[in-house]
């Protein structure tokens, strides 16, 4: 069965940087993922696509601060020069035959 | 620009029916899927359906299949979930998304329309 694991919370402080991890399942190591970001009180946006290999594309406007990398079933979401605007809830989805799955998102605090 | 913009989110009762609409724009509609998604309160998102680019394969999550039918007509660059047999369960904020291709991954959002199931 396909299913992401998320941790559900994480924080670090104005300015650092922060990684948070979608874990796949076992079985699809190989799986590509999509990154979101849903802002307080907003409607979910799109931030990259992951592959298994590391390599990614960004949605339109991303900035430079937010970058992908992967290793085994793991899929990773660095974002550096954490700002205010960067506390959200961040989730990782991703696809198979007849099947979307969303991870079950990590609460990103800005200490 | 694209832009999607859900409607005909309402309070109803257990056991009713509603039709959300998704109006798009700023893309070619007939060139991709699209995804409903929704959102419980205080919960994560949850992904419900997906239509192909001509509505000839349509895909459900096991929590709908049976009660809800997404369709589209692309000449008006509109998707459409009908929603029956609603449960309290289903109360959620409802998600129009767009497919970036190929039925894979989401890489536009709308801003969603509430339905709440009560009596």
């Amino acid at each position: 069965q396909l299913v992401l694991t998320q941790s559900p919370s994480a924080s670090a402080s104005l300015g650092a940087s922060v990684k948070l991890t979608c874990t796949l399942s076992s079985g699809h190591s190989s799986y590509a993922i999509a990154w979101h970001q849903q802002q307080p009180e907003k409607g979910p946006r799109y931030l990259m696509k992951l592959n298994s290999d590391g390599s990614h594309s960004k949605g339109d406007g991303i900035p430079d601060r937010f970058s992908g990398s992967s290793s085994g079933a793991e899929r990773y979401l660095t974002i550096s020069s954490l700002q205010s605007e960067d506390e959200a809830d961040y989730y990782c989805q991703t696809w198979g035959t007849g099947s979307w799955v969303f991870g079950g998102g990590t609460k990103l605090t800005v200490l | 620009e694209v832009q999607l913009v859900e409607s005909g989110g309402v309070v109803v009762q257990p056991g009713g029916s509603l039709r959300l609409s998704c109006a798009a724009s700023g893309f070619t509609f007939d060139d991709y899927a699209m995804h409903w998604v929704r959102q419980a309160p205080g919960k994560g998102l949850e992904w419900v359906s997906l239509i192909s680019w001509d509505g000839g394969s349509t895909y459900y999550a096991d929590s709908v299949k049976g009660r809800f039918t997404i369709s589209r007509d692309n000449s008006k660059n509109s998707l459409y979930l009908q929603m029956n047999s609603l449960r309290a369960e289903d109360t959620a904020l409802y998600y129009c998304a767009k497919d970036k291709g190929g039925n894979t991954y989401i890489d536009y959002w709308g801003q969603g329309t509430l339905v709440t199931v009560s009596s």
